[in-house]
């Protein structure tokens, strides 16, 4: 069982680039989200999908877009990398969004993106 | 705005101990409370969930407890072994602009000296 996998693992990209971070999960969960990792900053959430189709910001979203067009998949967008973005990023899936009835987070092992 | 504190941020102990990790959050409306560790270089591996009703949860040597009227919860980990050497973080689940999300604390990192 895969769980949630994150593609690619390491990144190095120059300031104006652009790329994707895949992020697929195979539990058929359907809340998933993005974090980023920084240090003295902890994990913070900058977008997240409660299902197909529908996406929201988090905590901090400038400079990133989500898409959900299957259950599956989860990209993220960074449109115009800056050296800020520089980061370990990490996709996160659970099932049930049901009050009172949260079920863990599933992550992946993270994509750490270097913007130079 | 919800707050997860951990303290300390860094600890180390010799092998067999038992150890408390400490976690503290602002709000006490949460849904749930998740411990995760992380390894060096690795994502997060969740270790236990304690739901808003409930006071403890326990995994072999792990149990984690939640006080939700002070805004508290601990991990403890008992007979320690250098490979539960990680970082801890836990984190809240609650409702912010209409949607359940994920707040962390910053972790702390443990050292297991053999």
């Amino acid at each position: 069982n895969a769980g949630v996998t994150q593609t690619p693992k390491f990144q190095v990209l120059k300031t104006g680039q652009s790329m994707t971070l895949q992020c697929a999960q195979d539990m058929n969960h359907e809340y998933m989200s993005w974090y980023r990792q920084d240090p003295g900053m902890g994990l913070r959430l900058i977008h997240y999908s409660v299902g197909a189709g529908i996406t929201d910001q988090g905590e901090v979203p400038n400079g990133y877009n989500v898409s959900r067009s299957t259950t599956e998949d989860f990209p993220l967008r960074l449109l115009s990398a800056a050296p800020s973005q520089t980061s370990v990023y990490f996709c996160a899936s659970s099932s049930t969004l049901l009050p009172g009835q949260g079920q863990p987070q599933h992550f992946g092992d993270g994509t750490r993106l270097s913007i130079l | 705005k919800q707050e997860v504190t951990q303290i300390p941020a860094a600890l180390s102990v010799p092998e067999g101990e038992n150890l408390v990790l400490n976690c503290s959050f602002t709000d006490s409306a949460i849904y749930n409370l998740q411990w995760f560790r992380q390894d060096p270089g690795k994502g997060l591996t969740s270790l236990l969930l304690i739901q808003s009703s409930q006071r403890e949860q326990t995994s072999g040597r792990l149990n984690a407890s939640l006080d939700k009227s002070s805004g508290r919860s601990t991990l403890y980990i008992a007979a320690s072994q250098p490979g539960d050497s990680a970082t801890y973080l836990c984190a809240v689940r609650k409702v912010i602009g209409g949607a359940q999300k994920l707040v962390f604390g910053q972790g702390t990192r443990l050292t297991i000296n053999p």
